[in-house]
């Protein structure tokens, strides 16, 4: 069983690019939710998110960040235009049903916006 | 709102040293809690979780138990090892519902030989 996948691992934006980044969670799963991890900091809760649904996104900001979990396919986090203090580890996780309180994380993307 | 705050790094021990490292939380009503591990460079690794009052949650030698009294869940090891260098995470989400982790900042461990 796969655990949670991200790409790219890396990725490098000049300012003022979009950066899209992919979390294919879990085989089986259906809740996703994404993270932010600024250097030396803890992450951040950004959005959480079902197939076809955003059910809390009071972390993303409110301007040139989006998200989606389409029926088919990947979740992705868009970031529009993006600005130096956008550089940080983006974390993916996943769970299986409403009621479950575990979390399963991918490896993260590192976005450096030149 | 929920919060957690733990102990500052970098903690520095030598290997067989015994560690804890503190976490205290603010919560609504009962929250589940965790501590997660991260390597360099990789993703975070789920090490214990405890999902009530006066739960130990254990893993790979490390164990914490779930304090309601003093909303504490520290991290303890009795004797450790230069790979479990890492930053260590405690974590709370409530209970029963598929909701947000909230993170502390994270201690990173530094295991000598």
């Amino acid at each position: 069983n796969a655990g949670v996948m991200q790409n790219p691992r890396h990725l490098v934006r000049r300012r003022g690019q979009e950066a899209r980044l992919r979390c294919s969670p879990m085989k089986g799963h259906s809740h996703v939710y994404w993270y932010r991890q600024l250097p030396e900091e803890g992450l951040k809760f950004m959005v959480y998110l079902q197939k076809e649904n955003i059910i809390d996104e009071s972390g993303m900001p409110k301007e040139r960040f989006s998200a989606e979990f389409p029926k088919e396919g990947p979740s992705i986090l868009r970031i529009q235009q993006v600005v130096r203090g956008d550089s940080a580890a983006y974390f993916c996780a996943s769970s299986p049903t409403k009621d479950s309180y575990e979390q399963y994380f991918g490896p993260g993307t590192r976005l450096t916006v030149t | 709102g929920n919060s957690v705050t733990q102990m500052e790094g970098p903690v520095t021990l030598s290997e067989e040293a015994f560690l804890t490292i503190n976490c205290t939380y603010t919560a609504t009503g009962y929250p589940s809690l965790f501590w997660y591990v991260q390597y360099p460079g990789e993703g975070l690794q789920l090490l214990l979780k405890a999902t009530k009052a006066d739960d130990k949650g254990s893993n790979k030698g490390f164990e914490a138990t779930y304090r309601k009294e003093t909303t504490s869940f520290h991290l303890e090891k009795g004797s450790v090892q230069v790979s479990d260098s890492a930053v260590y995470f405690c974590a709370l989400t409530n209970t029963g519902t598929a909701s947000k982790l909230t993170f502390g900042t994270g201690t990173r461990l530094q295991v000598t030989l």
